[in-house]
């Protein structure tokens, strides 16, 4: 049963922002929203995670919705580098499994 | 620090036979997950280690099995290996919550 639903696919332009969304509209109170990446060939990368304020590190920005049930993943200035898979995902804290779905493939054009 | 290791990258069995994986965490790290990655799919939860203990179980048959060293590396044990077996298998090691390491994983192929 999947707790997340990003687009399949989306293309952004290099130099731009790049929001991706994710709906979540069934998490639970303790459960926090996670953000991964895979390149192609290479394991997934931790991005970033926050549970309901906004948050933000060297690599992107998370922003949650005040209901909590949507988020999106903001990349400030997209690079050819970024072009990967980017799953959302959300899970308790003190769980270490992360059920992984499909999701977005995005893909930077010059 | 030295990131996740994971060996051999590349491996074929034929089916029926047995393979064993390895990772070796990143420093500190007390925890290791493995996963199994179809292709064109997400990670799929196989199970973690914690203080050498089994500690959560995916939807996997027992004939995937596991180790949990002193030092905090790992292996993950397959028998009777099967087609739907060939995957990219993945090692993630950890100190906190949700924040996964993840190795560059092993391509089984079983023919």
């Amino acid at each position: 049963d999947a707790k997340t639903t990003q687009p399949t696919s989306m293309d952004c332009a290099e130099g731009r922002a790049a929001n991706l969304p994710c709906n979540h509209s069934t998490i639970s109170g303790n459960e926090y929203v996670y953000w991964y990446r895979q390149i192609h060939s290479q394991g997934p990368q931790y991005i970033i995670h926050g549970l309901k304020n906004n948050e933000t590190n060297e690599m992107a920005s998370l922003i949650i919705t005040e209901d909590r049930k949507s988020s999106t993943l903001i990349l400030p200035h997209a690079t050819l580098r970024d072009t990967a898979v980017y799953y959302c995902i959300v899970g308790p804290q003190d769980d270490y499994k992360l059920s992984f779905g499909a999701g977005t493939t995005v893909t930077v054009r010059a | 620090e030295t990131g996740v290791t994971q060996s051999p990258t590349h491996l074929i069995k034929t089916r029926g036979q047995q393979v064993t994986l390895r990772c070796s965490s990143q420093s500190g790290h007390n925890t290791v997950s493995w996963y199994q990655q179809a292709l064109g799919q997400g990670p799929q939860f196989i199970f973690q280690y914690y203080r050498e203990e089994e500690n959560g179980r995916g939807n996997f048959p027992p004939r995937f099995s596991g180790l949990q060293f002193p030092n905090y590396s790992s292996e993950l044990n397959v028998n009777a290996l099967e087609l739907d077996d060939s995957a990219l298998y993945l090692c993630a090691s950890s100190l906190f919550h949700g924040e996964l390491f993840f190795g560059e994983g092993s391509r089984l192929t079983v023919l």
